[in-house]
């Protein structure tokens, strides 16, 4: 099946730096999620892409869809010590319903 | 703000038993997944269900799992004879039809033992 990879599968950074992360695919994709996930809970969608290109920002997150489609790219500007958890990506193709999950960046904020 | 909710959060079964875990789709919502984490581990796919019926399943998905919606708002997931390594948080997800942003439920945790 598809697969998608993450990196980095995870990082340590000093609060207020900011931190990228990315997604790729063997894939073509035409929809991209970003999610969260704190320990113990479920997943918190951050960011939907839609269109080849296309970049979105939700507060100090920003997500940009891969003009080959088969990558994505997060970014948090000023990171802050709630940024802490699981970063995933998850992608669906043409004509699926589905998505498939990356392994997830484990992002740490030192203080 | 709409959730979609999952009960019980935390299951203690024996290996063999059956277990049922429920989730409650957003309201307006029509496509309902589950999905499995072991711990540490990525979040796998489970099924898709749409219309009253499995839209797509994984290998995982095997014969000792169902899932139904008895009624207008829950979303059930059934093993029938559990094994060890079911042992896995559960989430239940659900989308809606103009966007494809796919909401996740707290989770279950269960634990076969």
């Amino acid at each position: 099946g598809q697969q998608l990879n993450q990196s980095p599968q995870s990082m340590f950074i000093q609060e207020g730096e900011d931190v990228s992360m990315n997604c790729t695919s063997s894939s073509i994709f035409n929809t991209w999620l970003w999610y969260k996930q704190d320990p113990g809970e479920g997943p918190v969608l951050l960011i939907a892409l839609y269109k080849a290109g296309e970049l979105t920002s939700n507060g100090r997150l920003t997500a940009q869809f891969g003009i080959t489609r088969k990558d994505s790219f997060l970014n948090i500007s000023a990171s802050i010590p709630s940024d802490v958890g699981i970063y995933f990506c998850a992608g669906r193709e043409d004509y699926g319903q589905n998505f498939v999950f990356g392994p997830g960046t484990r992002l740490s904020v030192l203080p | 703000e709409p959730e979609v909710t999952q009960t019980p959060s935390h299951q203690v079964t024996q290996m063999g038993q059956e277990v049922i875990l429920r989730c409650v789709p957003i309201s307006n919502h029509l496509y309902f997944y589950w999905y499995r984490q072991i711990l540490g581990q990525k979040v796998e796919f489970l099924v898709s269900f749409y219309n009253n019926e499995i839209s797509e399943k994984s290998e995982i998905f095997d014969d000792q799992f169902s899932v139904e919606r008895p009624d207008g708002s829950n979303f059930t997931l059934k093993i029938r004879s559990t094994k060890l390594e079911d042992s896995a948080m559960y989430f239940c997800a659900s989308t809606g039809t103009e966007t494809y942003e796919q909401y996740f439920g707290p989770g279950t945790r269960l634990t076969v033992t």
